[in-house]
């Protein structure tokens, strides 16, 4: 799988918008973009994911680049019950050795404040 | 749905013991994912399986760890004998490939244990 790099932290205040942004630059055409979130002590969470068209769900969207090559997630009105470790993942989702892998990085610690 | 069921939730226990933790996937899930998250190496993926059989287990630390999955709703981590170093949070993740998939994994509460 493709590796990422993230930030490793970042602030934002409640309400407003949280963009979190992710470098994938060795990305593979079949690899998915992939967002998790882990709040504190709790199991990761699955956000969104996407392969190269923009993504919107009800926690958050997608914006992909054109080449790919790199993505940010977005939170459109950040509340305080939002300040957690977010992944960025690439991963195949069908096909390939890997499939059915998730490989997790360092991730970027979001903090919203009051 | 309860969601993936781990346990125990913690469990302490001292160096040279045997440690089992124990995880239900959603039923009807055909993946089933072992992982084991530090402070220093993060979140890593120990093991999974598809259909009940590993797929890949190059993530396990060594031979005392090993991990079974005897039928689609239950599956074992056992460390054998532990060491203070295997203290962690352990999470059990399932997925399926079934309808519409996504490529969720959807994560148990995770089983934390100390080796003291």
């Amino acid at each position: 799988d493709a590796k990422t790099t993230q930030p490793p932290s970042m602030d934002c205040a409640e309400g407003r918008a949280a963009n979190l942004p992710c470098n994938h630059s060795t990305i593979s055409g079949n690899e998915y973009v992939y967002w998790y979130r882990q709040i504190h002590s709790q199991g990761p969470q699955y956000i969104i994911h996407g392969l190269k068209n923009n993504e919107t769900n009800e926690m958050a969207s997608l914006i992909i680049t054109e080449d790919r090559k790199s993505s940010t997630l977005i939170l459109p009105h950040a509340t305080l019950r939002d300040t957690a470790v977010y992944y960025c993942i690439v991963r195949v989702v069908a096909g390939g050795t890997s499939y059915g892998k998730l490989t997790f990085g360092q991730g970027t610690i979001l903090t919203v404040h009051p | 749905d309860a969601g993936v069921i781990q346990s125990p939730r913690h469990e302490v226990t001292e160096m040279g013991q045997e440690v089992t933790l124990r995880c239900k996937p959603i039923s009807g899930h055909d993946y089933l994912f072992w992982y084991r998250q530090t402070m220093m190496r993060g979140l890593e993926l120990l093991i999974y399986f598809n259909n009940n059989v590993p797929i890949d287990d190059s993530g396990m630390p060594e031979d005392r760890f090993s991990a079974k999955m005897p039928n689609a709703s239950f599956s074992t981590l056992k460390i054998q004998p532990s060491e203070p170093r295997d203290s962690a949070v352990y999470f059990c993740a399932s997925s399926s490939t079934g309808g519409a998939y996504t490529g969720e994994l959807f994560f148990g509460e995770g089983s934390r244990l100390t080796v003291l």
